[in-house]
C-alpha cells in the first residue's frame, strides 16, 4: 500500500467544515483512497472512497486532484458527535496481498462547542 | 445491516494462559480479519483469512495464531500471553480483497498482567 501522511490532530469548532488532508505521494495507477471514521471504544467505520476528482455522500465529500498526489476529506458543518479518528489509507482494491495494510495513526479531531 | 460480535470486550489474562479471542459475523463474508491497535500505532494487521480454513500472516504475526473452521467465525488465539500483548483487538469482515469496505466488530480490550 501507498504511505498516507495526515496530520495527527486537528481541532474545530461545532457547525464549521473541516477538511482533512491526506498525502500520498506514491500512489499507484491502480490505487483507491479510502476513509475511515473510528469513535472512541469503537471499531473503525467506512466513510468513503474515491478513485479521482470528487465523491459525496450523506456523511462526507472527498476530494482527489488530477495528480492524485493527496486528497481532502471534507465534513460539512461538524457537530461534537464528529468527534473521531479519522484514517486515509490507499491501495488496490483487487490486489490479494494484505500484508501492507496500514491504518497508522490517524488524525484525531476535536470539535469544540 | 452488517453485523461483527466479539466474544468480550473486556478480558484480563495472566502471562502463559493460553487466550482465545471469538469474532463471528453474519454476513457470509469470505474475508476476515484480526488487527490490535495501540496508541500511536493505529492498527496493525495480525492475520486474515479468505476463506475457511485458509489463514494469511499480517504484519505482526509472531506469538498468535487464528483458527477459521466455518466462514462465519474466525478465532484469534495467543497460545502463551505476554504482557507487550496487552491491547485492543478488532476483528472485521469484507466481501471483497484489497482495500474492499471491511466492517469492524466493537473490539476487545485483553489486559495480560
Amino acid at each position: 500500500l501507498a504511505k498516507t501522511t495526515q496530520p495527527i490532530s486537528m481541532d474545530s469548532y461545532e457547525g464549521q467544515e473541516v477538511n482533512i488532508t491526506c498525502s500520498h505521494n506514491n500512489i499507484a495507477t491502480n490505487d483507491y483512497i479510502t476513509w475511515y471514521q473510528q469513535f472512541p471504544s469503537q471499531g473503525p467505520r467506512f466513510i468513503i472512497q474515491g478513485y479521482k476528482t470528487k465523491v459525496t455522500n450523506e456523511v462526507a465529500s472527498l476530494f482527489i486532484p488530477a495528480d492524485r498526489k493527496s486528497s481532502t476529506l471534507s465534513l460539512p458543518r461538524v457537530s461534537l458527535s464528529d468527534t473521531a479518528v479519522y484514517y486515509c489509507l490507499v491501495g488496490d482494491l483487487m490486489k490479494t496481498s494484505y500484508d501492507k495494510v496500514i491504518f497508522g495513526p490517524g488524525t484525531s479531531l476535536s470539535v469544540i462547542p | 445491516d452488517v453485523k461483527v460480535t466479539q466474544s468480550s470486550r473486556y478480558l484480563v489474562k495472566r502471562t502463559g494462559e493460553k487466550v482465545f479471542l471469538e469474532c463471528v459475523q453474519d454476513m457470509d463474508h469470505e474475508n476476515m480479519f484480526w488487527y490490535r491497535q495501540d496508541p500511536g500505532l493505529g492498527l496493525r494487521l495480525i492475520y486474515f483469512s479468505y476463506d475457511v480454513k485458509m489463514k494469511e500472516k499480517g504484519d505482526i504475526p509472531e506469538g498468535y495464531s487464528v483458527s477459521r473452521e466455518k466462514k462465519e467465525r474466525f478465532s484469534l488465539i495467543l497460545e502463551s500471553a505476554s504482557t507487550n500483548q496487552t491491547s485492543m483487538y478488532l476483528c472485521a469482515s469484507s466481501s471483497g480483497q484489497g482495500l474492499y469496505e471491511q466492517y469492524f466488530g466493537p473490539g476487545t480490550r485483553l489486559t495480560v498482567t
